[in-house]
């Protein structure tokens, strides 16, 4: 079964300091696609990056970036130069194996906080 | 704004009473999904459906139901409510009935139901 791996329940940061944020999955697909999301304090899911597994070259957008390493099957996630309007909830997530595939399984998220 | 559209956005109601959760997809998505947030469970898939039918079930309870419509949106509905059942509701859309290679999926804002 796939799983998800958020072991950083909540970070903490001051504005403009750089945090990553990890995320470590562990699936028994070949091919498979990776997720994060943010739920900022309003509560809505917001779609910010999908990554397939045969892809590994490193993303960057704008201050955010992300680190898919298939080895450590960890995906990464780092924001540079934190700003206040970071603060949410960011979760990581995995679809399901091929006969379900369009189920998401998502860690359990990181509280980010970033203070002024 | 992702373009998939839930109502209401807060509902409180009794237990044992009986709800009504309404989503709209973006535009041209086939596939409705309904995912439940709580603060013990987590993010949780619950069903999904695809043209009108039935395509995943995940954890969905057996006093909840969910059906398509013609016009694709879909209606989630929850009986006999428990204090339990208080959580946010998310639906999500998109074009397929499973991950293609540049897909995402899409989420509402959530409907937030409290069980009192």
């Amino acid at each position: 079964a796939q799983k998800v791996t958020q072991a950083q329940t909540e970070i903490s940061v001051v504005e403009k300091e750089d945090v990553t944020l990890d995320c470590v999955y562990e699936t028994r697909d070949t091919t498979y696609y990776l997720f994060w999301y943010k739920q900022p304090p309003s509560g809505e899911l917001v779609f910010l990056i999908r990554r397939n597994s045969f892809d590994e070259q490193n993303e960057i957008s704008g201050r955010y970036s992300w680190n898919f390493q298939k080895s450590t099957s960890s995906f990464n996630f780092t924001i540079t130069a934190s700003q206040v309007v970071d603060s949410a909830v960011y979760f990581c997530a995995l679809p399901g194996t091929s006969g379900s595939a369009r189920q998401l399984t998502f860690g359990s998220g990181t509280q980010l906080t970033v203070l002024p | 704004d992702s373009g998939v559209t839930q109502t209401p956005k807060h509902l409180i109601t009794a237990t044992g009473q009986r709800v009504t959760l309404r989503c709209s997809p973006r535009s041209g998505d086939l596939s409705v999904y309904w995912y439940q947030q709580s603060l013990d469970q987590g993010l949780q898939f619950l069903i999904q459906y695809y043209n009108g039918e039935e395509r995943a079930k995940g954890n969905i309870l057996e006093r909840f139901s969910a059906q398509q419509f013609p016009d694709l949106h879909s209606e989630l509905n929850l009986s006999s409510l428990e204090l339990g059942d208080s959580a946010l509701y998310f639906c999500a859309s998109s074009v397929g009935a499973r991950f293609t290679t540049n897909e995402k999926l899409f989420f509402g804002s959530g409907t937030q139901l409290s069980v009192l």
